[in-house]
């Protein structure tokens, strides 16, 4: 069974930091770029930061460029989000998800999401 | 990376067809054929309905279609079903590898 699992959510004070990760199953991990969606609460999703296969490539929505890096290890199927300099509209359920392929922007298979809220 | 503009809501009645509208400018809708549609119910992760503008992943019904003009996409979904009541989600490839989305879009289900 394909599947994606979340992990490293929680509570965390402005200013802080947070690694998420995502754990993958199912599928060729090292062949699909993957990504990561967040959504606040009662706010539509917004793409955050995406990963080629091999992971020499990636990208960084405007409002967290310079503050998160996207990482993967294909040898344990593993993507991870390092978050720092944490600000309370960083709130989110954060989704991990795998391309369709590199180039379509789709995504076809997501987690389960994990929560974190930046709070003081 | 501003977002695409749905409306916030939709509605119809069983067996009826609803259509769903996003638009986007030329920097992204309007500059390839990488709009993808998502649904997603209260509590759960989207599930991609449409990709490439009009394509089904395998599994969703072909209830759901997807179609483009200029800057602007749509999903219609026929036959409505008391099930398809979800929050609907456009995205759009919009350069450099960056992906974005719109709003999202209540449909009730009457």
């Amino acid at each position: 069974e394909v599947q994606l699992l979340e992990s490293g959510g929680g509570l965390v004070q402005p200013g802080g930091s947070l690694r998420l990760s995502c754990a993958a199953s199912g599928f060729t991990f090292k062949s699909y770029a993957m990504t990561w969606v967040r959504q606040a609460p009662g706010k539509g999703l917004e793409w955050v930061s995406g990963i080629s296969g091999g992971g020499t490539r990636t990208q960084y929505a405007d409002s967290v460029k310079g503050r998160f890096t996207i990482s993967r290890d294909n040898s344990k199927n593993t993507q991870y989000l390092q978050m720092n300099s944490l600000r309370a509209e960083d709130t989110a359920v954060y989704y991990c998800a795998k391309y369709l392929k590199w180039e379509s922007g789709a995504f076809d298979i997501w987690g389960q999401g994990t929560m974190v809220t930046v709070s003081s | 990376q501003s977002a695409l503009t749905q409306p916030p809501s939709a509605s119809g009645s069983p067996g009826q067809s609803v259509t769903i509208s996003c638009t986007g400018t030329s920097s992204d809708v309007g500059s390839n054929n990488f709009v993808s549609w998502y649904q997603q119910h209260p509590g759960k992760a989207p599930k991609l309905m449409i990709y490439e503008v009009n394509k089904r992943p395998s599994g969703v019904p072909d209830r759901f279609s997807g179609s483009k003009s200029g800057n602007t996409a749509s999903l219609t979904v026929s036959g409505l079903q008391a099930e398809d009541e979800a929050d609907y989600y456009c995205s759009s490839y919009a350069g450099s590898n960056s992906v974005v989305f719109g709003g999202g879009t209540r449909l009730t289900v009457l």
